[in-house]
C-alpha cells in the first residue's frame, strides 16, 4: 500500500511532442505529490508538486494531472526541448512525514 | 546557495575498506537525508536526521552502514567493511521542514562508490 507506480521506464519523443509519465498509489492518506528531475550526474531537482485538494497544476510548460478517484497523477510536458531529456520521479508523502515514497523513475528522451 | 555539498565525488575502493562520505546541508535546514541510489532498487531512503538527530534508520541496510550529524552542518555516512554490492550514488540532501508537509527536498550532486 505504500508503493507508487510508475511507468513506462523509458520513453522517446519527438521535439514538440507531449510526453506523458504516469504514477499510481493505493495509500489514500498521502497528501503530496512531486515530481522531481534528474538529469545525469547530478541530483534530483524539484519540478513541480500537487496537493489532492486540485485537479490540474501548470508551471511554465509542465503540467500535473491530478485523479483523486482513480488515484492516480501524471506529468504533462508542452512543446517537448531536448533539454528536458532527463529521469523524471513521481513520488508520494502524507502529513508531515518526510520519507517520499519514489516510483521507479522514467528515462524521457527529446529527439531533436 | 551554495547548495547541498558533497565529498567525494567520486571514490573507488577495495573490498573490505571502509568508506566515508561527507555532506554539509544547505543552511538553516533542519532536515537531512541520506539516499542511495541504484539501478536496481532506485532512490532508497537510507536515515534521516532531525536537527541533528536521527529520526528513521531502517532504510539502513546493515550494520556495516553507519551514520551520524555531530551539528547542524555536517554529515557523515561510513561503511565498514565495504562490498561490491555497496556500490551505487549516494545523496545527501535537507529540507527546511518550515511547512507542515511537503517541504522541498534538495540534493547534493551525489558521492558516486565504486567497491572493487
Amino acid at each position: 500500500q505504500q508503493q507508487v507506480k510508475q511507468s513506462p521506464q523509458s520513453l522517446i519523443v519527438q521535439k514538440g511532442g507531449i510526453p506523458i509519465i504516469n504514477c499510481a498509489y493505493e495509500n489514500t492518506a498521502f497528501d503530496y505529490f512531486p515530481w522531481y528531475q534528474q538529469f545525469p550526474g547530478k541530483g534530483p531537482a524539484l519540478l513541480i508538486a500537487i496537493r489532492p485538494d486540485v485537479s490540474e497544476k501548470k508551471e511554465g510548460r509542465f503540467t500535473i494531472s491530478f485523479n483523486k478517484s482513480a488515484k492516480q497523477f501524471s506529468l504533462h510536458i508542452m512543446d517537448s526541448q531536448p533539454g528536458d531529456s532527463a529521469t523524471y520521479f513521481c513520488a508520494a508523502s502524507k502529513g508531515s512525514n518526510y520519507q517520499l515514497i519514489w516510483g521507479a523513475g522514467t528515462k524521457l528522451i527529446i529527439k531533436p | 546557495d551554495a547548495g547541498v555539498i558533497q565529498s567525494p565525488r567520486h571514490e573507488v575502493t577495495e573490498m573490505g575498506q571502509e568508506v566515508t562520505l561527507r555532506c554539509k546541508p544547505i543552511s538553516g535546514h533542519d532536515y537531512l537525508f541520506w539516499y542511495r541510489q541504484t539501478m536496481m532498487r532506485g532512490l532508497e531512503l537510507l536515515i534521516y536526521f532531525n536537527n541533528n538527530v536521527p529520526i528513521d534508520d531502517s532504510g539502513m541496510p546493515e550494520d556495516r552502514f553507519s551514520a551520524k550529524m555531530p551539528n547542524a552542518s555536517f554529515s557523515t555516512l561510513k561503511i565498514q567493511p565495504s562490498e561490491p554490492r555497496d556500490s551505487a550514488v549516494y545523496f545527501c540532501a535537507s529540507s527546511s521542514g518550515d511547512r507542515p508537509s511537503g517541504n522541498t527536498i534538495y540534493f547534493g550532486e551525489g558521492s558516486w562508490l565504486t567497491v572493487v
